[in-house]
């Protein structure tokens, strides 16, 4: 099992464009999760899965958007990027997360944004 | 809202001595999940140990221990016997048991000196 992965792992974009992060798991989890890590705040819950076709917002969603069309993938589009989301985003996925399973973790995004 | 405090932004440890880490909750639900994560410079997110909080045993993996005060909410991580490989950013994170989210702490880093 390759786990989870995420691509690109490094990327600089401008002020206003736009791109995707990819993630994808081969574990078959049907929980899945985008958070953002900034130096001081630790991490925080962009976007949620809970199965194909059910996403939700977390604590920082504004400028993210995420669809999930199939079990495997998630992906997180900045619609028009900022400088404040300069920052290293994780995917994670679970298979028990309403019953406290562990998240694994992909092995992050390193965001630039001039 | 869940809050994790963690508030002990650095600590550091010399090899083979013992160390622990605070992390206080906050929550008002009453079956919940606690969590720590490793965060070594690989930026890779490792689960260390989890705490279910109906159980009143405390959690144990190897060197790694927790102290779950549940009426205190309070969540501390003990390190045996350090070793330079623990050097890494450590954090504190709960999960509660109806929802999906996973809150977490700030982090603590932890230098492990030889």
């Amino acid at each position: 099992n390759a786990g989870v992965t995420q691509t690109p792992k490094f990327q600089v974009l401008k002020t206003g464009q736009s791109m995707t992060l990819q993630c994808a798991q081969d574990m078959n989890h049907e929980y899945m999760s985008w958070y953002r890590q900034d130096p001081g705040m630790g991490l925080r819950l962009i976007h949620y899965s809970v199965g194909a076709g059910i996403t939700d917002q977390g604590e920082v969603p504004n400028g993210y958007n995420v669809s999930r069309s199939t079990t495997e993938d998630f992906p997180l589009r900045l619609l028009s990027a900022a400088p404040s989301q300069t920052s290293v985003y994780f995917c994670a996925s679970s298979n028990l997360a309403g019953e406290g399973g562990e998240q694994y973790f992909g092995p992050g995004t390193r965001l630039t944004v001039t | 809202a869940q809050t994790v405090t963690q508030s002990q932004p650095e600590m550091s440890v010399q090899e083979a001595e013992t160390v622990t880490l605070s992390c206080t909750y906050d929550t008002s639900e009453s079956n919940y999940y606690l969590f720590w994560y490793k965060q070594p410079p690989s930026r890779q997110m490792i689960l260390v140990i989890r705490q279910e909080a109906y159980k009143q045993q405390n959690a144990t993996e190897n060197r790694f221990s927790v102290n779950f005060q549940k009426a205190a909410k309070s969540f501390s991580l003990k390190i045996s016997d350090s070793q330079l490989g623990d050097t890494a950013m450590y954090f504190c994170a709960f999960h509660g048991g109806s929802n999906y989210k996973l809150t977490f702490g700030k982090g603590t880093l932890l230098t492990v000196n030889p």
